[in-house]
């Protein structure tokens, strides 16, 4: 299954501090999306890295991939207590999204 | 423009009963997605429509769960004779035309609860 897994399960950090999370999948994929979710609702699409790409950013969001580790990071710079949320990754080799069981992101204030 | 939108925000429902759940994708997207996530788990896939067709069913659990997209837009998720066990935020997706590598919007979801 090309099903995304984070890690660490859970991170908590001081307002300011850098979070950085990781994802590891197991096939080939055409591209890999990375989406925030705030008290189980709606997801919020952070960024999407082709599979010819190895890094790209997006203000304060930091995505880095390496197809032959099978594995994501995303990095988020200078947290504020708006970034506590859920974020999952999702490995995607069609139109389907496998999205694993996400990182919690706790910011300290 | 709108984002996705999905109706009832929350619905409870006891064992055996039928439950319809509603989605409005954003407007000119013609790939429509149904996901189920369980509790502290991630989404599952259900099924994926291109235009008014089901392109890709092989997510549904079992045959009591059945999605329609009669005109292309407006998406309903059936389910017959709900069980405890379907108890899930119920979210839905839209994209352009379903290409590999598009970005999926995900609307705010349903909440399912099934006494």
């Amino acid at each position: 299954s090309q099903q995304g897994e984070e890690d660490p399960q859970a991170l908590s950090i001081q307002e300011g501090e850098n979070a950085t999370m990781n994802c590891s999948y197991k096939t080939s994929i055409n591209n890999l999306q990375w989406y925030r979710q705030n008290s189980g609702r709606g997801l919020v699409h952070l960024i999407l890295i082709r599979s010819n790409e190895r890094e790209k950013h997006s203000g304060r969001l930091r995505v880095t991939l390496d197809t032959s580790k099978k594995s994501s990071s995303l990095l988020i710079t200078a947290s504020r207590a708006a970034d506590t949320a859920s974020y999952f990754c999702a490995p995607a080799n069609d139109y389907k999204l496998s999205f694993g069981a996400g990182t919690t992101v706790t910011v300290r204030a | 423009g709108a984002g996705v939108s999905q109706t009832p925000s929350n619905k409870v429902t006891e064992k055996g009963k039928y439950v319809e759940l509603r989605c409005d994708p954003i407007s000119g997207h013609t790939a429509l997605y149904w996901y189920r996530q369980s509790l502290g788990q991630g989404p599952e896939f259900l099924i994926y429509f291109q235009g008014t067709g089901a392109a890709d069913d092989s997510g549904l659990p079992n045959d009591r769960f059945f999605a329609v997209r009669p005109e292309g837009s407006v998406s309903t998720l059936k389910i017959q004779r709900t069980e405890r066990g379907d108890s899930a935020v119920y979210l839905c997706a839209s994209s352009l035309g379903g290409a590999q590598g598009e970005t999926q919007y995900f609307g705010p979801g349903t909440r399912l609860l099934v006494l």
